[in-house]
């Protein structure tokens, strides 16, 4: 069965600090790998989209990196600010059998940035 | 441009009610997907069309849900009769030229089914 599994569950920093976010998955064949960041009450903004030969991509504070072979994806936030406090979310692409395209999603984690 | 349109916003309806949420997706996107979101559940994708097609409805969860885009800017998602347990934030998505790219997501519409 397809599933991406993300921890923690939530998490608690205080600003300035860094962070990382892991994502594992089961899903097979794979695409690729998004992270998204939900701000409450708001639709998911895209972070990063990486494929299987991509290993690390930046978007500013953000780095996500890609396993493909441990199926492990982590995303850091380096020097927080509060404004990063969000859900997390990662979202895997796989390729179905026959054709066709199935995303399989993590339930998330909870970030909260604290002075 | 002013990103995915969703309306309305916030909807509360009784169960047995017919709900109709709306989307006009970016111009010039050809990928429309729906999701619905619920503590419990997550984020799920329902349905996505491209070119005004469905092209994968796997994820919608039952026959009292049903979706349509008869244009390129429209999207209607219509739950008939709606009940408590789709009561949920649903958002739609649009995305270019192809299903892997980055999809942007609306503000969502929260449903609440009394």
């Amino acid at each position: 069965k397809n599933q991406v599994e993300q921890s923690p569950q939530s998490l608690i920093i205080l600003e300035g600090k860094n962070c990382t976010l892991q994502c594992n998955y089961t899903v097979s064949p794979f695409s690729n790998l998004r992270w998204y960041k939900q701000d409450t009450g708001r639709g998911p903004v895209s972070l990063t989209i990486m494929t299987f030969s991509e290993n690390t991509k930046s978007n500013g504070r953000y780095t996500a990196t890609l396993d493909a072979d441990t199926k492990q994806s982590s995303l850091h936030i380096t020097a927080s600010q509060l404004s990063d406090s969000a859900s997390y979310i990662c979202v895997v692409s796989g390729i179905l059998t026959g054709g066709g395209n199935k995303l399989t999603f993590g339930t998330g984690t909870q970030l909260k940035v604290e002075l | 441009d002013a990103g995915v349109i969703q309306s309305p916003r916030h909807e509360v309806t009784e169960m047995g009610q017919e709900v109709t949420l709306r989307c006009k997706p970016i111009s010039g996107h050809d990928y429309l997907f729906w999701y619905r979101q619920t503590m419990m559940r997550g984020l799920e994708l329902l349905i996505y069309f491209n070119n005004n097609v469905p092209i994968d409805d796997s994820g919608m969860p039952e026959d009292r849900f049903s979706a349509k885009m008869p244009n390129a800017s429209f999207s209607t998602l219509k739950i008939q009769p709606s009940e408590p347990r789709d009561s949920a934030v649903y958002f739609c998505a649009s995305s270019p030229n192809s299903f892997y790219n980055e999809q942007f997501f609306g503000p969502g519409t929260r449903l609440t089914v009394l």
